[in-house]
């Protein structure tokens, strides 16, 4: 069974701070998805890494994917109350199934 | 992206009725699609895998005599929730894979509330 371990679980930082977020397996993956999550809400992609080693970057958000392709990080620099979210990483394995992280609620204070 | 539309946002329902839940992509068509299940706080539980034109696979754990999916069409696929209970209270997602399973699709989401 492929397991993705995502950490931290819950953070909460002040505006302009920044941080990252991990997502890590013992398994490798095809690819590898970021997700975020409004409440009440289905996840929205933010964007998928293919190859190892992959960096991918979105505005202050900054993707990479492990040479190994088993782990993932998600850096965000200088975090706005916007960015606040579930943010959910997911591998895809066989049958095309997503294996999703438990995702990390992130809160940022203005 | 691709749009997936799923209906309804959100029921009540009482203990022991039945609920159906859709979900439809307003414009691609996929043989396969995912539903998921999330409880408060917590990370997106695969249910079962549905399938057009035949039957849908199921998640270890996941009654399928409970949760009845129906693929009906290349755009339309829908969860039936018999009987339902108060742990069966959650949040349901549904998902298209994009092209080269490099992407899911996520709908709305549908907030149950069993009382």
């Amino acid at each position: 069974t492929q397991l993705l371990e995502q950490s931290p679980q819950f953070l909460s930082i002040q505006e302009g701070e920044n941080l990252t977020v991990y997502c890590n397996s013992s398994s490798v993956f095809s690819s590898l998805q970021w997700y975020r999550q409004e409440p009440g809400e289905g996840p929205v992609l933010l964007v998928t890494v293919v190859t190892g080693g992959e960096v991918k970057k979105l505005k202050r958000l900054t993707f990479q994917f492990g040479d190994a392709r088993k782990d993932s990080s998600l850096h965000i620099t200088a975090a706005q109350p916007g960015d606040t979210g579930l943010y959910l990483c997911a591998g895809v394995g066989g049958s095309e199934k997503l294996v999703f992280g438990k995702g990390t609620k992130l809160t940022v204070n203005p | 992206g691709a749009v997936v539309s799923q209906h309804p946002s959100w029921v009540i329902c009482k203990s022991g009725t039945s609920v159906k839940i859709e979900c439809r992509s307003l414009d691609f068509q996929a043989t396969t699609m995912f539903w998921y299940r999330q409880f408060p706080k917590q990370s997106l539980m695969l249910m079962a895998t549905s399938n057009e034109g035949s039957k849908a696979t199921y998640e270890q754990g996941v009654e399928k005599d409970k949760f009845l999916i129906n693929h009906a069409s290349l755009t339309l696929s829908t969860l039936t929730v018999t009987s339902a209970h108060p742990e069966d209270s959650s949040f349901y997602i549904c998902s298209f894979p994009g092209t080269g399973a490099t992407e899911a699709f996520f709908g709305q989401g549908t907030r149950l509330t069993v009382v």
